[in-house]
């Protein structure tokens, strides 16, 4: 079935360690992104690609960098993780740009920081 | 800066119902407008947008929204709603031209039985 696939679904991670959340499409789309989801807060966008081989930073992207080498991959890399990073991490993807077509989101990533 | 605002955190109606969910907005230029849904430890679903034309824009699952720029405003409405319509509604924003979106908090909608 056609989508998106995060992986992984849930993670308890202590501060400072290393992180990094996958994301795999296989639609082919063009532009990919990363929101993390807070209670109260909706979705906050992190960082976003247009295309493959470039990256963009979105509203909330300190303590964040993600990388684009091919069309389907868009991980997340958190480098020194800290607890006010504990979220909701969503994957999406969408042909053509985000506020022309319709976004397609993963399952979820959920990171516990202790 | 763009921006969307959903005043209620939460709506509970009774199956059979009216279902309406709040949402306005501030953009600059000409607003695009989304609406997703998301059920218990899932993602977002997209439900409907308004880009341009008719103000009313008929979506999924039966519902509609209505794009009033006088009042900035975008509601999503269905006229009778179902307790599988129970979910977490979130409102989006983006101006042309942007690959971003900005969302709404959300607005929880409980159907009763």
């Amino acid at each position: 079935i056609a989508g998106i696939t995060q992986a992984p679904t849930s993670q308890i991670l202590a501060a400072g360690r290393r992180m990094t959340l996958r994301c795999t499409q296989d639609m082919r789309h063009n532009a990919m992104y990363w929101y993390r989801q807070d209670l109260g807060l909706g979705l906050r966008l992190i960082h976003y690609s247009n295309t493959a081989g470039t990256t963009g930073k979105g509203e909330v992207p300190d303590g964040y960098s993600v990388s684009r080498a091919n069309t389907d991959d868009f991980p997340l890399t958190l480098a020194s993780a800290v607890p006010s990073q504990t979220s909701v991490y969503f994957c999406a993807s969408s042909v053509s740009p985000a506020n022309t077509g319709e976004l397609f989101f993963g399952e979820g990533s959920r990171l516990t920081v202790l | 800066a763009q921006s969307v605002a959903q005043p209620e955190d939460q709506v509970n109606v009774a199956e059979g119902n009216p279902l309406t969910v709040k949402c306005t907005y501030s953009v600059s230029g000409n607003p695009y407008l989304f609406w997703y849904v998301q059920y218990p430890n899932r993602g977002l679903q997209f439900l409907l947008k308004y880009i341009t034309g008719d103000n009313l824009v008929k979506g999924s699952y039966g519902f509609e929204a209505e794009f009033n720029k006088s009042q900035t405003s975008f509601h999503l409405k269905k006229p009778s709603a179902l307790v599988s319509d129970s979910a977490l509604y979130f409102c989006a924003v983006g101006p042309p031209n942007d690959y971003k979106l900005s969302f709404g908090a959300g607005t929880t909608v409980t159907v009763r039985a």
